[in-house]
């Protein structure tokens, strides 16, 4: 699985944007990217996934650059509650293994 | 409502003492997966389960167990040979015993503490 590189903290203000970005200059092209995120003494929760174009669901947007070796997760309107650490995991679809989660970017959204 | 349910939240063990963690789902997900987490650290896999009978070590499956004799059920057993097995354990299942990357469920966690 190709190697992830993400800060390790990030400020936001309630209301604003949150852009998360994520390096992944090793990436293959059968290899997804995901973004999951955990709150604090929770389990890890599914956010999005995406090959190589942009997508968006209810909860948040990816952007995946053209030659695919970075992304941004944005949270277009972070609240309070948004405030988790936010995992970027690269991986081919359907493996033999198990997801493995690095350390994250812990975002802290303020009001 | 559906999902996955973990007991204890808390367990205090003695230390030279084995311990059960529970993890039941009614996903009907096939895959299941034990994670364990240090403060400040993200998750390392121990122990995964894509089909019931079966299961695989992690990158820390020392000192730890499981079993999968249900579908519903994979229970971690922490032995005594766990050197530092004080920490946080996640249990998690997945869709379909072929591992998409998305659509993993947790549970909420046990924090075993050894006393």
């Amino acid at each position: 699985d190709a190697k992830t590189t993400q800060p390790p903290s990030m400020d936001c203000a309630e209301g604003r944007a949150a852009n998360l970005p994520c390096n992944h200059s090793t990436i293959s092209g059968n290899e997804y990217v995901y973004w999951y995120r955990q709150i604090h003494s929770q389990g890890p929760q599914y956010i999005i996934h995406g090959l190589k174009n942009n997508e968006t669901n209810e909860m948040a947007s990816l952007i995946i650059t053209e030659d695919r070796k970075s992304s941004t997760l944005i949270l277009p309107h972070a609240t309070l509650r948004d405030t988790a650490v936010y995992y970027c995991i690269v991986r081919v679809h359907q493996a033999g293994t198990a997801l493995i989660f690095g350390k994250g970017t812990t975002l802290s959204v303020s009001s | 409502d559906g999902g996955i349910t973990q007991s204890p939240k808390y367990l205090f063990r003695k230390e030279g003492q084995n311990v059960t963690l529970s993890c039941e789902q009614n996903l009907n997900h096939d895959a299941m997966y034990w994670y364990r987490q240090d403060p400040g650290q993200g998750l390392r896999l121990i122990y995964y389960s894509q089909i019931v009978n079966d299961f695989q070590k992690g990158d820390i499956a020392e000192g730890y167990s499981v079993s999968r004799e249900k579908k519903e059920s994979f229970p971690l057993t922490v032995t005594s040979a766990q050197k530092n097995p004080t920490a946080f354990y996640l249990c998690a299942s997945s869709i379909s015993g072929r591992n998409r990357g998305y659509g993993y469920t947790f549970g909420s966690g046990t924090r075993l503490t050894v006393v």
